[in-house]
């Protein structure tokens, strides 16, 4: 079965400037998760989608960060304006709605804000 | 808020050598721990483990859990040069379904 992909794989921009990322899981993943990985850190999950729902946004930062999960397939994930502390890898990944739900996670897409 | 701590952060080992990776964590209602081993790229499903006391095993790798001391220990046998990545340890809770918490990663390096 394909992975989840990702794109793009990197990107550079400028502080303010604004940055998309987009996100297709595996066939069939009801649930949906974005990740923001800073260099060093385990990765920290900013949303998580259940189909086109959002199950859990407790630690999107709301006045930067958007996503949405349109048609419960792909998704989006939107910074806007860009800092510098957003600097990070941003991992997409996806899993079954039932047992075994274990995540599967994307190849990221490397964000630099300089 | 739930919590995970790895140990050690980085391990230098040679090939042959077996190494043990720790985790422990503080959870509100556990429900489940896994272990990721991350490379250049995105991390790669290892293990899930849900109960205390049954090893899990896949190859030269196994992991298992102890739900009363809150921690689990991942080990590899006879390393090799291509295990050398991030070990990364997780947990979920019952109440937030499929929400996982990330320890900040064990480094391991082996050398030839």
């Amino acid at each position: 079965e394909a992975g989840v992909a990702q794109s793009p794989r990197y990107k550079i921009i400028e502080k303010r400037q604004s940055v998309a990322f987009w996100c297709n899981p595996i066939s069939g993943h009801a649930t949906l998760y974005w990740y923001q990985q800073i260099l060093g850190q385990g990765p920290k999950l900013l949303i998580q989608f259940q189909n086109n729902g959002v199950v859990d946004d407790s630690q999107l930062p709301k006045d930067r960060f958007s996503a949405e999960r349109l048609k419960g397939v792909d998704s989006t994930l939107k910074i806007q304006p860009a800092k510098l502390e957003d600097s990070a890898v941003y991992l997409c990944a996806s899993s079954r709605d039932r047992e075994p739900h274990e995540q599967y996670f994307g190849p990221g897409t490397r964000l630099t804000v300089t | 808020e739930d919590k995970v701590v790895q140990s050690p952060l980085s391990l230098v080992v040679h090939e042959g050598d077996t190494v043990t990776l720790n985790c422990s964590y503080e959870v509100t209602n556990f429900r489940s721990l896994l272990w990721y081993k991350q490379e250049k790229k995105a991390p790669t499903f290892l293990f899930m483990l849900t109960s205390s006391g049954i090893e899990k095993k896949s190859g030269r790798l196994s992991s298992i859990l102890d739900k009363k001391e809150l921690f689990s220990i991942l080990n590899i046998t006879a390393t090799q040069t291509g295990d050398s990545a991030v070990y990364l340890c997780a947990v979920e809770a019952r109440t937030s379904y499929g929400k996982l918490t990330f320890g900040q990663g064990t480094i391991l390096t082996v050398h030839p």
